[in-house]
């Protein structure tokens, strides 16, 4: 099994600019899950989906974020405009159960100049 | 106040020390605990879950009291390969139902 795989790996954008991240859930998890990490705030749950469907959404930080699930193996995270504040590690995670077993994928590095 | 809370650290200790780690959580309708593991620049991974009789995995002891909402990870004969920082997490029924981190515990074994 290849695992959670995310790309870009790293992303360098101006700010205003569109960023796209994407994910690549393991075959057969139905839960997704998006969260974002920086020194200041540690690992923030943004959003998650259960079979597609997105279930929570509080964590995402305003309308500059979306996140979509088309089908059960691939999922994307925009930000529009990017802003220097978005800088930070953006992982997604996929599982079978929601209260067990998240395995990460290697995360993207955003930088927001 | 934070859902998770940990000493950030960094703990520095000796190859073959014990250490411990410890971890307070605010929601009593808490259902399900781990330890997660972080190298640096790397993705999170899941250490050990956490039991309400205690459990342990090798060198690795994780304890909770429910009744103090308090999570603790001892590790006995420290290694090198231990060098990380070490995420308590949660999981509630209610709310947000997935899993919440603590913003991590780095520990630095040192030769």
């Amino acid at each position: 099994d290849a695992g959670v795989i995310q790309s870009p790996r790293h992303e360098v954008t101006e700010m205003g600019q569109e960023v796209t991240l994407r994910c690549k859930p393991i075959s057969g998890h139905n839960s997704l899950f998006w969260y974002r990490q920086t020194m200041m705030r540690g690992l923030e749950l943004l959003i998650y989906f259960n079979n597609n469907v997105p279930i929570d959404d509080s964590g995402m930080p305003e309308d500059r974020f979306s996140a979509k699930m088309p089908n059960a193996s691939f999922s994307t995270l925009k930000i529009q405009p990017s802003e220097p504040r978005d800088s930070a590690v953006y992982f997604c995670a996929s599982s079978l159960l929601l209260n067990y077993g998240y395995t990460f994928g290697s995360g993207t590095r955003l930088t927001v100049v | 106040r934070k859902e998770v809370e940990q000493d950030p650290g960094p703990f520095n200790v000796p190859e073959g020390a014990t250490v411990a780690f410890n971890c307070t959580y605010s929601n009593s309708a808490s259902q399900s605990f781990f330890w997660y593991r972080q190298d640096c620049r790397k993705e999170p991974k899941l250490l050990m879950s956490v039991y309400s009789s205690g459990n342990e995995d090798g060198r690795f002891t994780a304890q909770l009291n429910r009744a103090s909402q308090y999570i603790s990870l001892l590790i006995r004969d420290s290694k090198l390969s231990d060098s990380a920082t070490y995420l308590c997490v949660v999981f509630m029924d209610t709310g947000r139902r997935a899993l919440t981190f603590g913003s991590g515990t780095r520990l630095q074994v040192q030769p």
